[in-house]
């Protein structure tokens, strides 16, 4: 069955730091790949995409992702973290022949301080 | 552009008692979905509608829950009688394309 992990249920960082946050995947095919980040009483909002192309994917608010078919990855980075990233953030699969149905991670708690 | 609506944003109920959820996607977005979101977890879809039609209602507990689309616009989605477990955060979420946008989603909690 298809599976999405997120082995870090929390981190933390301090501001101006690097950040990665790991994302595996369980699926035989090519999967469409997402993360999502909801803010405290927020609906989720897409932050970047891959569905084919260019392994390494820009998104909004400074992040990026890189899709490492042999390891079945997709982690999302920054490479400097402000306060206001603080967030749950979301990875999510997208079947390939089914791109409308999205099977999310736990999450992984971003806390940043000062 | 609005994004989704979703009311109420909070409800608080008792066990038994029905519950109702409204959602309004994104003018022009035909696909819509209702996930439920339990507490540190990911979202989980219940139901896809495209247009008025329930295209994958495969995770929706059909005993106690309910949704409708009329008009291919507005959905609501019915739980009765609602139970304990039943609490959760429902999103709902609309798509033109690929992109799926969510709702703030409502919050339920259920004693």
């Amino acid at each position: 069955a298809q599976s999405v992990t997120q082995p870090d249920i929390h981190i933390t960082v301090s501001e101006g730091a690097s950040l990665e946050l790991r994302c595996n995947y369980s699926y035989g095919a090519t999967p469409y790949l997402f993360w999502y980040v909801q803010s405290p009483g927020q609906g989720l909002q897409l932050l970047l995409k891959y569905f084919s192309g260019d392994t390494l994917v820009q998104g909004i608010k400074g992040f990026e992702a890189e899709f490492k078919r042999s390891q079945s990855s997709f982690n999302l980075r920054k490479p400097s973290v402000h306060w206001s990233d603080a967030a749950e953030y979301f990875c999510a699969v997208g079947l390939s022949y089914n791109t409308d149905k999205l099977i999310f991670g736990t999450g992984t708690r971003l806390q940043v301080f000062p | 552009e609005a994004g989704v609506v979703q009311s109420p944003r909070y409800k608080i109920i008792e066990k038994k008692q029905p519950v109702a959820f409204w959602c309004n996607p994104i003018s022009g977005h035909n696909t819509l979905y209702w996930y439920r979101q339990n507490l540190g977890q990911g979202p989980e879809l219940l139901i896809r509608y495209e247009n008025e039609e329930a295209v994958d209602d495969s995770q929706l507990p059909k005993d106690r829950f309910s949704a409708e689309r009329l008009k291919g616009v507005d959905s609501t989605l019915k739980i009765q009688p609602a139970e304990l477990g039943d609490s959760a955060v429902y999103l709902c979420a609309s798509a033109s394309t690929y992109e799926q946008y969510f709702g703030p989603g409502t919050r339920l909690t259920v004693t």
